[in-house]
């Protein structure tokens, strides 16, 4: 099973809303809405910000926002703020035996 | 309070073997599957391997597979992952992660211990 793929990185100002792609196939993004997100910051854990595709957990503010369009998952940012800094990490659901296939991550910077 | 404390990692030499251990609180542990999720240095994410609630059901990556055996302790709120055959790649950092109670994302990780296999 192959990592899905992310943009390496994505800049923009405070303020400004950014998107992340999460491109995989029709094997994982494309046949189960069960793609989550999430944030992690430098030496911390991961921490679960968007799930089955367009959800979020409680406390997670709502300038976070998912999306899904065929085998390409987005997250977007609006009102960019500078604790948004961090890598972000798209999962999808793969099937039974393969259980969770990650992305490979985006470095998200605030200019 | 949910927590999850990793234990156990290190250095070890290839062809080597450790065996990590989560200790969880703050929920009931038998109630949710869990995984081991692991992050090489300045690398991406990867799925390791789940377990369900009562171990029923277990699940590993092909890179491990045959090398490492996940395991739960329900009595004692512990998992475990015995990693054999130790690899240079497998050097990583390892997360102890529970599934939601949607089973489909994880919901709470633990903060990871650093494994390194090198000679």
């Amino acid at each position: 099973q192959s990592a899905l793929t992310q943009p390496a990185s994505v800049s923009g100002s405070p303020g400004q809303s950014i998107t992340i792609s999460c491109t995989g196939t029709s094997s994982d993004v494309g046949s189960y809405n069960l793609v989550s997100w999430y944030q992690q910051h430098p030496g911390k854990a991961p921490k679960l910000m968007i799930y089955e595709v367009s959800k979020r957990p409680s406390g997670v503010s709502n300038r976070f926002s998912g999306s899904k369009s065929g085998n390409t998952a987005s997250l977007t940012i609006s009102g960019l703020q500078a604790e948004d800094e961090a890598d972000y990490y798209c999962c999808s659901y793969a099937g039974s035996s393969t259980n969770y296939v990650f992305g490979t991550g985006t470095k998200v910077t605030v200019l | 309070e949910v927590q999850l404390v990793e234990s156990g990692g290190g250095l070890v030499k290839p062809g080597g073997s450790l065996r990590l251990s989560c200790a969880a609180s703050g929920f009931t542990f038998s109630s949710y599957s869990m995984n081991w999720v692991r992050q090489a240095p300045g690398k991406g994410l990867e799925w390791v391997s789940s377990i369900s609630s009562s171990s029923s059901y277990i699940y590993y990556a092909d890179s491990v597979k045959g090398r490492f055996t996940i395991s739960r302790d329900n009595a004692k709120n512990s998992l475990y992952l015995q990693m054999n055959s130790l690899r240079a790649e497998d050097t990583a950092v390892y997360y102890c992660a529970r599934s939601s109670p949607r089973y489909f994302d994880i919901d709470y990780w633990g903060q990871g211990t650093l494994v390194t296999v090198s000679s």
